[in-house]
C-alpha cells in the first residue's frame, strides 16, 4: 500500500522555469491539499480540492495552480518560478474534506529555485 | 501573521521523563486543535487532537490540554522515549477546510 507519492523528490530549478510537482494517491481519498514547509513558519496551505473537478485557494495560492481531473492525481504548478518558490512541499490527503478528517502526509518534494 | 506559535523551537529531555510541547493560538474562532509529528524526510503523520469543547484528551502516552480562556495548548509525552525524537507542530482549525500549523518544536529524547 503506497499511500500518498510524491515526484520528484528533490529538484533543482532556475527561475523562470516551469514546474509541475507530482501528488498520487491510492486510497480513493476525496480530498487532497498541498502545503509549504518553511523554516519557522510551519505548513501553509497552498490549494486544496474537496473533490475531483474542483479546487480552492489556500493561504499562500500565488504563483501556483493545481488542477484535479480525477480522484487520485492532484498536481502543483510554478509557471514561472522564483526563488522564494524555494521550499519543502507537501502534498497530503482526506477521506472527506474537512479538517476532522485526518490528513495523510506524502514524503514532500524539496524544491530548489535558483 | 501567524495565528498559531509554537515558541520553544526545540526540547530535549531524558528518556522515561515528561516531555512538554507548548502552543499559543491566536485566533477565538478556531475549536479544532491537532499535533502532528514529522519523522526527517517523511511528511508528517496526525497524533492527537481535540475539540474546544473538551479541555484533556489522552491516547495513551500522550495527552493534549485545552486552555481555551489563555488561548493555549499543551501537549504531554509520558514517559519519553528515543522514538518520540521528531519535529511535532501543533495546528488549529475553525470549521472549514484549511488547516493552521505552528513552526514546530523539534524534540530529542537523550537515552
Amino acid at each position: 500500500i503506497a499511500g500518498i507519492t510524491q515526484a520528484p523528490t528533490s529538484q533543482i530549478l532556475a527561475a523562470g522555469r516551469r514546474m509541475t510537482l507530482r501528488c498520487t494517491q491510492d486510497m480513493r481519498h476525496n480530498a487532497m491539499y498541498w502545503y509549504r514547509q518553511d523554516l519557522g513558519l510551519g505548513l501553509r496551505l497552498i490549494h486544496y480540492s474537496n473533490t475531483a473537478g474542483t479546487t480552492g485557494k489556500g493561504e499562500v495560492p500565488d504563483g501556483y495552480s493545481v488542477s484535479r481531473a480525477n480522484t487520485d492525481d492532484f498536481p502543483l504548478t510554478l509557471a514561472s518560478a522564483v526563488p522564494s518558490q524555494t521550499s519543502v512541499y507537501f502534498c497530503a490527503s482526506s477521506e472527506l474534506a474537512g479538517v476532522y478528517n485526518e490528513q495523510f502526509f506524502g514524503p514532500g518534494t524539496r524544491l530548489t529555485v535558483l | 501573521d501567524q495565528q498559531v506559535k509554537q515558541n520553544s523551537p526545540s526540547l530535549s529531555v531524558q528518556e522515561g521523563r515528561i516531555s512538554i510541547l507548548n502552543c499559543d493560538y491566536t485566533n477565538s474562532m478556531f475549536d479544532y486543535f491537532l499535533w502532528y509529528k514529522k519523522y526527517p524526510a517523511e511528511g508528517p503523520t496526525f497524533l492527537i487532537s481535540i475539540s474546544s469543547i473538551k479541555d484533556k484528551n489522552e491516547d495513551g502516552r500522550f495527552t493534549v490540554f485545552l486552555n481555551k480562556s489563555a488561548k493555549h495548548l499543551s501537549l504531554h509525552i509520558v514517559p519519553s522515549q528515543p522514538g518520540d525524537s521528531a519535529v511535532y507542530f501543533c495546528a488549529a482549525a475553525t470549521n472549514d477546510y484549511k488547516l493552521s500549523f505552528g513552526a514546530g518544536t523539534t524534540v530529542t529524547v537523550r537515552a
